[in-house]
């Protein structure tokens, strides 16, 4: 079992729609990082969140640690927010989701 | 915005040799450099943490003398593949602790590394 856990794995959405993932994770951290990874491979760092809720524009990302759970939300989704989201825990180390594939149709 | 400038974006290389990848923070201090690496349709996976001036921190299972990792200045942090062989064939991505990432956190572009 891996320490994060992210679902879904894949997510085709109509454009305008709300969109959640959600991130689980089973271990000790100091901060969830959400993290955006474009077809060509370019990361953009969204989110760090040690509790509560974060918001930049369409995203919102929010945490509960007593439940170990984070989730990442994009209000009013659009084509150019195709990509993948990696959620990350940063502990001891370093723990990475598998990543949730967004595309969003016009 | 904070930028990591992550050099070259794609290399094909012969096996044996070495390649040298770099990673530049143009516009901030990067006291510490991540070194990551992704296997297609994988997460990311940290390879080792560098510090300026000091020896990187490997991961398990990560080989040290074939993964040379240098962090020289402030700005400049490199990761040199040796003797590379077609398993090493990977993106590989960098991201600095500092700049103004959401997270605290900016990532270089990639390199994708084929080895022939």
């Amino acid at each position: 079992k891996n320490e994060v856990e992210q679902s879904p794995q894949n997510l085709t959405a109509q454009e305008g729609e709300f969109i959640t993932i959600n991130c689980s994770y089973s271990v000790g951290i100091s901060a969830l990082h959400w993290l955006q990874q474009h077809p060509g491979g370019g990361i953009v760092s969204l989110f760090m969140l040690s509790s509560g809720k974060k918001k930049h524009g369409r995203l919102i990302a929010t945490i509960n640690i007593q439940e170990k759970h984070s989730s990442l939300h994009i209000t009013a989704s659009h084509p150019r927010d195709s990509a993948v989201y990696i959620c990350a825990a940063t502990g001891n180390q370093f723990y990475f989701g598998t990543g949730t594939s967004l595309t969003v149709i016009p | 915005g904070a930028v990591v400038s992550q050099h070259p974006s794609w290399v094909i290389c012969k096996s044996g040799t070495s390649v040298k990848i770099e990673c530049r923070s143009l516009d901030f201090q990067a006291t510490t450099m991540f070194w990551y690496r992704q296997f297609p349709k994988q997460s990311l996976m940290l390879m080792a943490t560098s510090n300026e001036g000091s020896k990187a921190t490997y991961e398990q299972g990560v080989e040290k003398d074939k993964f040379l990792i240098n962090h020289a200045s402030l700005t400049l942090s490199t990761l040199t593949v040796t003797s590379a062989h077609p398993e090493d064939s990977s993106f590989y991505i960098c991201s600095a602790r500092g700049g103004t990432g959401g997270s605290g956190y900016t990532f270089g572009s990639g390199t994708r590394l084929t080895v022939v």
